[in-house]
């Protein structure tokens, strides 16, 4: 158990809907990633957020946005869902030293129909 | 151009025999970090082992050693005395420089035959 959660687990959705995904990092992490992994474009990063500041952003649609909040969980927002954001999606986090790993969550699966 | 390239999208091994996957990456910053993680078929990303660029010694962790050869730029992924658990999908991914960010490969599916 890497000490991430993610909710929910699965996510069975219909093209422009919205749905929100939830992390919550490791006890004391202060960094939060998200990425999508689809069987096309493998890993990808889409943001990162650093003791509720954006640190970095990656390939995010603008339909996408995220929040860290003041308890250090943070939610990814999808909206106007097309097909092709059926993915796999990932919340890590690590303490924010240089060395450390990033420790994965279990994922979101996302399925657009 | 990619930073890290997996070349083998497939590998199989025999249990209790040892494989290598390979690795290389790409960048011109001094100061990097590389990163093993494995996917099981159930989904999750699980860190094995990281290396350094300044370091001197290779990285080990129990049956997962990293071969890193820093001229060549590679990290190639070593595990020993394959057990049948190991099937799963193998990523590589960097660190480069001040960012925090992992770039990852594009995998490897290691299959462990009894």
């Amino acid at each position: 158990d890497s000490g991430v959660t993610q909710t929910p687990k699965h996510l069975i959705t219909a093209t422009g809907q919205r749905v929100t995904l939830r992390c919550s990092p490791r006890s004391g992490d202060l960094s939060v990633y998200w990425y999508q992994q689809s069987l096309d474009q493998g890993l990808q990063f889409l943001i990162q957020y650093y003791n509720g500041e954006e640190r970095a952003k990656g390939n995010i649609l603008e339909r996408f946005s995220a929040q860290q909040f003041p308890d250090l969980h943070s939610e990814l927002n999808l909206s106007s869902l097309e097909l092709g954001d059926s993915a796999l999606y990932f919340c890590a986090s690590r303490p924010g030293t240089d060395n450390s790993p990033l420790h994965f969550g279990n994922g979101t699966r996302l399925t657009v129909t | 151009a990619q930073k890290i390239t997996q070349t083998q999208p497939g590998m199989f091994v025999q249990e209790k025999e040892a494989v290598t996957l390979d690795c290389t990456y790409d960048t011109s910053d001094p100061s990097y970090g590389l990163f093993w993680y494995k996917q099981p078929s159930s989904g999750e990303m699980i860190f094995l082992i990281y290396q350094g660029s300044y370091d001197q010694q290779n990285a080990t962790e129990g049956r997962y050693s990293l071969n890193f050869q820093k001229a060549r730029k590679s990290a190639n992924l070593v595990i020993s005395a394959s057990q049948l658990g190991d099937s799963a999908m193998y990523f590589c991914a960097m660190r480069e420089g001040s960012g925090s960010r992992l770039t990852f490969g594009e995998g490897t599916q290691l299959t462990v035959n009894p």
